[in-house]
């Protein structure tokens, strides 16, 4: 079956721009993850939905991040006033009650902040 | 809060060598798992292993083993009979039991050399 997808695959934009970063999971997944790859701070979290629930935005790094998901499936990742520091990959999981606690992840969106 | 150590940051053997990564973390609960994913240049995060903390045997997967010290708090990886597809990056990370979110080590960039 169909992985777990995001979009772009990769982005540049010029500092203090919004972006928009888009994640669709596995179909049935209930659980969605968002994390951030960069070199100076490696693989972190940001983000996780599980199904109806409030997400768990403890990972965050500031107010100009946020994140939606819609419908239980498709997640957008909103970057506002993009800084340098943003620049990173963004990777995207989801996993199901089903799946042993394995997260699938998606290719990532590489993020240049210009 | 959790930490994982990853202290081999590059290594580098012969195809159809053994060899072992490591990884050592931090924590004070008594139930959790433990993860090796693999980050190939392609950047999809696929799982290599992964170990229930309750747990004595070590899992197995093919090729790749683990050993898990629990008292020790380590958790390495070995990959034997390496093949040049094994080139990747390796991620150890970290689970609490019921948190979901991962917490990674910084990788170890492993090159299989024909």
């Amino acid at each position: 079956g169909a992985g777990v997808s995001q979009s772009p695959s990769n982005k540049v934009t010029e500092k203090g721009k919004d972006v928009e970063l888009r994640c669709d999971p596995i179909s049935g997944h209930t659980a969605l993850y968002w994390y951030r790859q960069s070199l100076g701070q490696g693989l972190e979290f940001l983000i996780y939905f599980q199904g109806n629930s409030a997400p768990d935005k403890s990972g965050l790094p500031s107010d100009r991040f946020s994140a939606e998901r819609t419908g239980g499936s498709v997640s957008t990742l909103t970057i506002q006033r993009t800084q340098q520091e943003d620049s990173a990959v963004y990777l995207c999981a989801s996993t199901s009650t089903s799946s042993y606690n394995e997260q699938f992840f998606g290719p990532g969106t590489r993020l240049t902040v210009l | 809060a959790q930490t994982v150590t990853q202290s081999q940051p590059e290594m580098s053997v012969q195809e159809a060598e053994t060899v072992t990564l490591s990884c050592t973390y931090d924590t004070s609960e008594s139930n959790y798992y433990l993860f090796w994913y693999k980050q190939p240049p392609s950047r999809q995060m696929i799982l290599v292993i992964r170990q229930e903390a309750y747990k004595q045997q070590n899992a197995t997967e093919n090729r790749f083993s683990v050993n898990f010290q629990k008292a020790a708090k380590s958790f390495s990886l070995k990959i034997s009979d390496s093949q040049l597809g094994d080139t990747a990056m390796y991620f150890c990370a970290f689970m609490s039991w019921g948190a979901q979110k991962l917490v990674f080590g910084q990788g170890t960039r492993l090159t299989i050399n024909p």
